[in-house]
């Protein structure tokens, strides 16, 4: 079963609106965090938000905030004031607790394709 | 403060030849994680190294193996290549904590293998 489900294969958004991209998780682990990355076609993957599973707010970062649904298992992204830089590729990633003190693993989603337009 | 940087680039190779990838992690960084990336798919994690040992393994054959220096930085080989490794490798450093699950990682470039 996929432990991370991102359902939009791409998303159009007009610039200077806000969008959301949609992320669901699996897990029976209590302690995880989510994440999401952004990839650029660069390749490189830029780090742009984290929401811990006993954080009792929802993560905000700039114009980047994370719409946390802890029991729908859901962990949406949203980006207000979309800007034509924000086209790229989106992961939602988790980790799972820990791994006898080592750092566990991200398991990422397949990825949305945000497309801003001018 | 230089982040994670990999090196080549971009490579190309022959079917069942041999290649090594190599990762310099984030300055202050002491884990390194390599993962492969198929075209149109999420990273997957292929092996963690942290004080020069493989500590955890993805679900890939032996002939993908790793190293990890005393300095920190990392190599990741790929023994008989086939078409199918074709990918985005990733590396991506993080310093090991206890509450280890909230660290975001820190990824570089990635090297582009072909396998013709």
């Amino acid at each position: 079963a996929q432990k991370i489900t991102q359902t939009q294969p791409g998303m159009f958004v007009q610039e200077k609106e806000a969008v959301t991209l949609d992320c669901t998780y699996d897990t029976s682990d209590p302690s995880y965090g989510l994440f999401w990355y952004k990839q650029p076609s660069s390749g490189e993957m830029i780090f742009l938000i984290y929401q811990g599973s006993y954080d009792q707010q929802n993560a905000t970062e700039g114009r980047y905030s994370l719409n946390f649904q802890k029991a729908r298992k859901s962990a949406n992204l949203v980006i207000s004031a979309s800007q034509l830089g924000d086209s790229a590729m989106y992961f939602c990633a988790m980790r799972e607790g820990n791994y006898g003190g080592s750092q566990g693993n991200l398991i990422f989603g397949k990825g949305t394709k945000l497309s801003v337009k001018p | 403060d230089a982040g994670v940087t990999q090196s080549p680039t971009h490579l190309i190779k022959t079917r069942g030849q041999q290649v090594t990838l190599r990762c310099s992690p984030k300055s202050g960084h002491d884990t390194v994680s390599w993962y492969q990336q198929a075209l149109g798919q999420g990273p997957q994690f292929i092996f963690q190294y942290y004080e020069e040992e493989e500590r955890q393994r993805g679900n890939f054959p032996d002939r993908f193996s790793g190293h990890q220096f005393p300095n920190y930085s990392s190599e990741l080989n790929v023994n008989a290549l086939l078409l199918g490794d074709s990918a985005l490798y990733l590396c991506a450093s993080s310093f090991r904590q206890i509450s280890s699950y909230n660290s975001p990682l820190h990824f570089g470039n990635g090297t582009r293998l072909t396998v013709t």
